[in-house]
């Protein structure tokens, strides 16, 4: 069975202050790792899609790296609207299986 | 382009009532699915379709039911709604070919008293 696990649960920054999410998955074959930004009240926006053992991929003040057993969402110098809940979420590399696994999220507070 | 448009944003129910909670996508995608969202918990599959005429269940089906009629629309139903039921729903879709960006709808909340 599929299991996705982040740390920390929250996080709090000062503005400017980088810091890491951490997202561990388990699965049999791993087609692709997703990153999702969750603001409160709204559905899941994608940032990113790792596919691969040693990808990384950036966006702004993000950057997400993948290994084989975790993913990292890197922030540098987060500003307060990067606050919000990010998600990651596995997708299975098992025949057609399409359907997401996703972990319970990392509430970022980024405190100006 | 609206991408994956929800209905109703917020509903009440009493114990006991049907209702079904819409969803549509206009990007053409064969891939829709239904997920809950419950605190401390993530994001859980309910059903999922991968094409008009097909459907399959999730991890958590069960009183709920589902149809694709056409590519655009895969609503969800709550057959004798529960308290248990109280939940945020999310509508996804995306692309048929696994590894394609699977994108959300802003989500339906739902009460049951």
């Amino acid at each position: 069975e599929d299991q996705v696990t982040q740390s920390p649960e929250a996080l709090r920054l000062q503005e400017g202050e980088s810091s890491s999410l951490n997202c561990s998955y388990t699965v049999s074959g791993l087609r692709g790792l997703f990153w999702y930004r969750q603001d409160p009240g709204k559905g899941p926006e994608f940032l990113f899609t790792l596919y691969s053992a040693g990808e990384e991929k950036e966006k702004e003040r993000l950057k997400a790296t993948l290994t084989k057993k975790e993913s990292f969402l890197h922030i540098t110098a987060p500003k307060p609207e990067d606050s919000a809940t990010y998600l990651c979420a596995v997708q299975e590399a098992s025949g057609s299986a399409r359907q997401l696994t996703f972990g319970s999220g990392t509430q970022l507070t980024v405190l100006p | 382009n609206a991408g994956v448009t929800q209905t109703p944003k917020f509903q009440v129910l009493k114990t006991g009532q049907s209702m079904t909670l819409q969803c549509a996508q206009d990007m053409n995608h064969e891939y829709m699915s239904w997920y809950r969202q419950d605190p401390g918990m993530g994001l859980r599959l309910i059903h999922y379709s991968v094409g008009a005429g097909i459907t399959d269940q999730g991890e958590v089906p069960n009183g709920y039911n589902v149809s694709r009629s056409t590519t655009e629309d895969f609503p969800l139903r709550l057959l004798s709604a529960a308290p248990s039921q109280t939940s945020v729903y999310f509508c996804a879709s995306s692309y048929s070919t696994a590894g394609n960006t699977i994108y959300f709808g802003e989500g339906s909340w739902l009460t049951v008293v």
